[in-house]
């Protein structure tokens, strides 16, 4: 089965310009993840949708980024305008059931963003 | 709040050496433990995990033990190969809600010569 898409894989751009992010989560997963991963340090969660609901998006900085999945499926990042420090991998996951402790998400590729 | 503290690295061992990476984590309530593992180029894969006190997670010659009392979940391999060479970060659900939310720790960089 196809894994969990993710795209573009690179980024550059000035800071206070915008950009977003795109992912495909596995076929039939409801439960979609986006994480950021600033170098070497584990990965945070950013927001959490069940469908195409939100479930969490307590540490998603709202001034300046947001989130939608249309139609329970994919889902788009975006930042604007952009700061050097959201340079980061954004990691996109998903996970089949509707939202557990013992569900296993499946992780993207990620997309690196440098702002400079 | 709920976190996890892993050891620092970069761990660096000769092929077929005994790997262990700590982890230990503090939480309310009652988390489900991963390792997730990120080989050089690719994305994050789970490795194994452990959803209730004493469960021992397996995979690939890999295995933790879930240890309520010691509040770690502690990695090990009897045998270290090359191909073993990747980041590895240990991970918790959120103790209190039932979400999924996962809290990483930093990862460790494991290297393994020949």
């Amino acid at each position: 089965e196809a894994g969990v898409a993710q795209s573009p894989r690179y980024k550059i751009i000035e800071k206070r310009q915008s950009v977003a992010f795109w992912c495909n989560p596995i076929s039939g997963h409801a439960t979609l993840y986006w994480y950021q991963q600033i170098l070497g340090q584990g990965p945070k969660l950013l927001i959490q949708f069940q469908n195409n609901g939100v479930v969490d998006d307590s540490q998603l900085p709202k001034d300046r980024f947001s989130a939608e999945r249309l139609k329970g499926v994919d889902s788009t990042l975006k930042i604007q305008p952009a700061k050097l420090e959201d340079s980061a991998v954004y990691l996109c996951a998903s996970s089949p059931g509707l939202a557990g402790n013992s569900d296993t998400q499946y992780f993207g590729p990620g997309t690196r963003l440098t702002v400079l | 709040g709920d976190s996890v503290t892993q050891m620092e690295g970069p761990v660096t061992l000769s092929e077929e050496a005994f790997l262990t990476i700590n982890c230990t984590y503090t939480a309310t309530g009652y988390p489900s433990l991963f390792w997730y593992v990120q080989y050089p180029g690719e994305g994050l894969q789970l490795l194994l995990k452990a959803t209730k006190a004493d469960d021992k997670g397996s995979n690939k010659g890999f295995e933790a033990t879930y240890r309520k009392e010691t509040t770690s979940f502690h990695l090990e391999k009897g045998s270290v190969q090359v191909s073993d060479s990747a980041v590895y970060f240990c991970a918790q659900t959120h103790g209190s809600s039932n979400t999924g939310k996962l809290i990483f720790g930093q990862g460790t960089t494991l290297q393994v010569k020949p």
